[in-house]
């Protein structure tokens, strides 16, 4: 099947843990994104990679890592974990002309500190 | 800036009566608007998208929206709802980038039966 795999779909781990979120899309785009949805259901974007080099950066804790070791895979490291990333976690890819066809998400990883 | 508001964080509808969901946008130049759905524990599935083109955009599932520039709103409409459209639902406007999308703080639709 065409699509944007997410890996883990749950994640429940401590505070101060370091965890890893992977993210693989097949469809040929050229663009991956993480967005964070809080518990309000609120979406921010967090990262952007065009061929595996870093285009947006958001406002977000130097804990988070994201890696692109090719085009079709943008993973996501987290470390020393707080209560404060429990969240659910889209992964999201595109062609570069992303106003034009649109985004396609992955189902969301739900990480879950405690 | 780009922004966008949904002007409602909970709409009931019974089943079989018409939906519609309200979003305004504010953007310095000629937006790309979209709206997205997400069914409870899924991820966001994109239902239609305007980008300058016909200014009434016909989705899935039905749906549509109207851009409508002089009231900067892009509101989602249905004529007939149904159980399988409860879910949250996200107006998007594209950012000051082609890449970043900018989202609503979403609407919850409950269907009554």
């Amino acid at each position: 099947d065409t699509a944007v795999s997410q890996t883990p779909k749950y994640l429940v781990t401590q505070m101060g843990n370091d965890k890893s979120i992977k993210c693989e899309q097949n469809l040929g785009h050229d663009t991956m994104y993480w967005y964070k949805q809080d518990s309000k259901k609120f979406l921010k974007i967090m990262f952007s990679y065009n061929n595996k080099e870093l285009i947006i950066n958001e406002t977000v804790p130097n804990r988070f890592s994201p890696k692109s070791p090719d085009k079709a895979h943008l993973n996501l490291h987290i470390n020393s974990l707080e209560l404060g990333d429990s969240a659910v976690y889209f992964c999201a890819s595109s062609h570069r002309q992303a106003v034009v066809h649109g985004y396609t998400f992955g189902s969301g990883t739900r990480l879950t500190v405690v | 800036a780009q922004s966008v508001t949904q002007l409602d964080s909970h709409v009931s509808v019974s089943e079989g009566t018409p939906v519609l969901l309200r979003c305004n946008y504010s953007s310095s130049y000629s937006p790309s608007l979209f709206w997205y759905v997400q069914h409870p524990n899924k991820g966001l599935q994109l239902l239609l998208k305007y980008t300058s083109a016909a200014t009434l955009v016909k989705g899935i599932n039905g749906f549509e929206a109207e851009f409508k520039k002089s009231e900067t709103s892009f509101h989602l409409t249905k004529p007939s709802a149904h159980m399988s459209d409860a879910a949250e639902y996200f107006c998007v406007v594209s950012g000051s980038g082609t890449y970043k999308y900018i989202f609503g703080t979403g609407t919850r639709l409950k269907v009554l039966a």
